[in-house]
């Protein structure tokens, strides 16, 4: 299975602040990556798939990038709202998608 | 709109056998797939398999092979997740999820269902 890490585990931030989230794969997984959001008591929410694409209705201060092993989350300028913590998930290796621990974000 | 219901919360005994619910509307339900998701208390979430309720071709993650059960009605477009036997160790939120191939993002949730365990 491949593995994904995610760093850090937590982060506080304050609002404004730009905010930046690591996913590692163990092995590479080209630009199939999406991240999610879940807040306390929710279901997960996509943000971003295939790396660093937004999905509709998702806020322009979220970004994504990185291909292979790498990739990053962005937030541009924390907002009260973006508290909650945040996933990443591989969908390369079909019928076995992978999570990665979750980071989450303190306002 | 497109959505995902899940089923209400359940309490349960070791030993019992349980089956949830995920019914899909606003979508065609037959060629999408369903996937299932652990999430114990406190903890991160677990990928455990997925469903095509076009066939009921399903595929499960090695941790979860043999200890549940994906199942689907498509003539009312709607998924299960099956234990034969509790343990307290199934103790979770269950979420299911809509993808659009066996390899893709989950982009629709279901609100998820809180299944308990405890003698």
């Amino acid at each position: 299975d491949i593995q994904m890490t995610q760093s850090p585990s937590t982060l506080s931030a304050s609002v404004g602040d730009r905010v930046t989230i690591t996913c590692r794969a163990s092995q590479s997984i080209r630009s199939w990556l999406a991240w999610y959001q879940q807040k306390p008591g929710k279901a997960p929410k996509l943000l971003i798939y295939k790396a660093s694409s937004l999905e509709s209705g998702v806020p322009s201060r979220f970004s994504g990038s990185g291909s292979e092993t790498e990739f990053t989350l962005t937030i541009s300028s924390l907002q009260p709202d973006d508290f909650g913590t945040y996933y990443c998930q591989q969908y390369y290796s079909y019928f076995a998608l992978t999570f990665g621990g979750g980071t989450k974000v303190e306002i | 709109e497109v959505q995902l219901v899940q089923s209400g919360a359940e309490v349960k005994k070791p030993g019992e056998s349980l089956k949830i619910s995920c019914k899909g509307s606003g979508y065609s339900f037959t060629t999408y797939w369903i996937g299932w998701v652990r999430q114990m208390p406190g903890k991160g979430l677990e990928w455990m398999g997925i469903i095509y309720p076009g066939d009921s071709d399903s595929r499960y993650s090695p941790s979860f092979q043999g200890q549940v059960t994906f199942s689907a009605d498509k003539s009312i477009s709607t998924a299960y997740l099956q234990w034969s036997s509790l343990k307290a160790s199934d103790t979770a939120m269950y979420y299911c999820a809509r993808l659009i191939s066996s390899s893709s993002p989950m982009d629709v949730w279901g609100k998820g269902t809180t299944v308990t365990v405890s003698s």
